[in-house]
């Protein structure tokens, strides 16, 4: 199985509500990664997780947060987001260290009224 | 500064024709270079990706060229395709560092029947 699933794949959510991207991967790897990408823009690195552990977060603001409950699921929980927010948010997981392949999610589109 | 620079922005091919995009790179470092393809709504999938130790890597229509004295490297699209028209990242990774990857700023393919 070499594929990665996010759900749901649309979210429409107000200023003030609490929300939550969900990611899975069966692959066994020990890397996972959230990005944001905006229209005709590459994809941004959000947060890299590696064997359950938080270990880049790209200066991402509070209002998301990000959780790896295991070595399978990775969450992105929003909360009091903005429009400028809006966005397609892509899981990604890859073997850690060695370099090589990322397998992207088909990804969450976002959109914050 | 931006660790990967990709030209050209757009590109229009006619059916049948070559499609060829560049990436330029900076830090010497980088031992993996992919190329993903995005269709619209659709989260990127790896195309063909090469390593600094060979400076060609053919897959079907899909030719990567690597210089690595000039630190650049350019897929190459033979018998360009409708199907094809999407949007092409480049990137680059290095080892140590998460698979941390550096996107080139994309580039939308058209191919015209």
């Amino acid at each position: 199985d070499t594929e990665v699933t996010q759900t749901p794949k649309h979210l429409v959510m107000g200023m003030t509500n609490k929300k939550s991207l969900k990611c899975e991967q069966h692959m066994g790897h020990r890397a996972m990664y959230w990005y944001k990408q905006k229209a005709k823009k590459p994809p941004e690195l959000m947060f890299v997780y590696s064997y359950e552990k938080l270990s880049i977060n790209e200066s991402v603001p509070s209002r998301f947060s990000p959780e790896c409950p295991n070595s399978s699921l990775l969450n992105l929980h929003l909360h009091a987001l903005q429009p400028e927010d809006s966005a397609l948010y892509l899981c990604a997981s890859s073997q850690e260290g060695g370099g090589g392949e990322q397998f992207f999610g088909p990804g969450t589109r976002l959109t914050v009224l | 500064q931006q660790q990967v620079k990709q030209s050209p922005q757009s590109l229009i091919v006619q059916k049948g024709g070559i499609s060829i995009i560049n990436c330029a790179y900076e830090n010497t470092a980088f031992d993996y270079f992919p190329w993903y393809q995005q269709f619209p709504g659709k989260g990127p999938a790896l195309l063909i990706a090469i390593r600094p130790d060979v400076s060609e890597k053919k897959e079907g229509r899909f030719t990567i060229s690597f210089n690595k004295s000039a630190k650049q490297f350019s897929l190459h699209i033979m018998d360009s395709q409708p199907g094809d028209s999407a949007t092409y990242f480049c990137a680059a990774s290095m080892r140590g560092n998460f698979n941390k990857f550096y996107f080139g700023s994309g580039t939308k393919l058209n191919v015209k029947p």
